[in-house]
């Protein structure tokens, strides 16, 4: 089973609006975290934001923020006011604290592409 | 800001040859990953590794993959035998604390198997 979906490989937004992609993960473990990072085409990845499970407020980072809910296991990555630069492969990952194996390592989804159009 | 580097950024090799994969994490970082990512797929877990030794590898970290700290700075990826399938983007990643702490990722080093 995936444990982490993101269910739009691309996605365009016009710049200046703003745009959500979506993840839902899918975990037994009581505490877990919630990542998003950027790929752009150099092909590195840049770290985002993060959503422990036990936080109380989503979390943001500037123009980005992560709408957690935490029932329907999603989390999502709001991105306002669209960029050019925001052009980019986008990836949602889980880390489990408790797994089976315990090493924090990160599972992630498949990605979604998004295209800022000027 | 501290960042971690990968070298080198783009890699040929003719199949059945060895490489070295080479990684400088963030310099007070305790736990070290490696993830591979072939064209256009996510990105996977191969290894990670904590107090000098293998913590968890996955299936793909078979006997014809090693990692090694030689010494305070460095963390290597070997591959003893490459395959054409070992053709991907390799990422190293470091992170001060495994269960809480954010993993930075490396450049990555780009590698093409022949």
């Amino acid at each position: 089973a995936q444990k982490i979906t993101q269910t739009q490989p691309g996605m365009f937004v016009q710049e200046k609006e703003a745009v959500t992609l979506d993840c839902t993960y899918d975990t037994s473990d009581p505490s877990y975290g919630l990542f998003w990072y950027k790929q752009p085409s150099s092909g590195e990845m840049i770290f985002l934001i993060y959503q422990g499970s036990y936080d109380q407020q989503n979390a943001t980072e500037g123009r980005y923020s992560l709408n957690f809910q935490k029932a329907r296991k999603s989390a999502n990555l709001v991105i306002s006011a669209s960029q050019l630069g925001d052009s980019a492969m986008y990836f949602c990952a889980m880390r489990e604290a408790y797994g089976s194996s315990n090493t924090g390592k990160l599972i992630f989804g498949q990605g979604t592409t998004l295209q800022v159009k000027p | 800001e501290p960042e971690v580097t990968q070298t080198p950024s783009h890699q040929v090799t003719q199949m059945g040859q060895e490489v070295i994969l080479r990684c400088v994490p963030i310099s007070n970082h305790l736990y070290f990953y490696w993830y591979r990512q072939i064209l256009g797929q996510k990105v996977e877990f191969l290894v990670s590794f904590y107090n000098n030794e293998i913590s968890e590898k996955s299936e793909i970290f078979d006997d014809q993959f090693s990692v090694e700290r030689p010494d305070g700075s460095n963390f290597t990826l070997k591959i003893r035998s490459t395959k054409l399938e070992d053709s991907a983007m390799y990422f190293c990643a470091s992170a001060l604390e495994d269960r809480t702490e954010t993993q930075y990722f490396g450049p990555g080093t780009r590698l093409l198997v022949l």
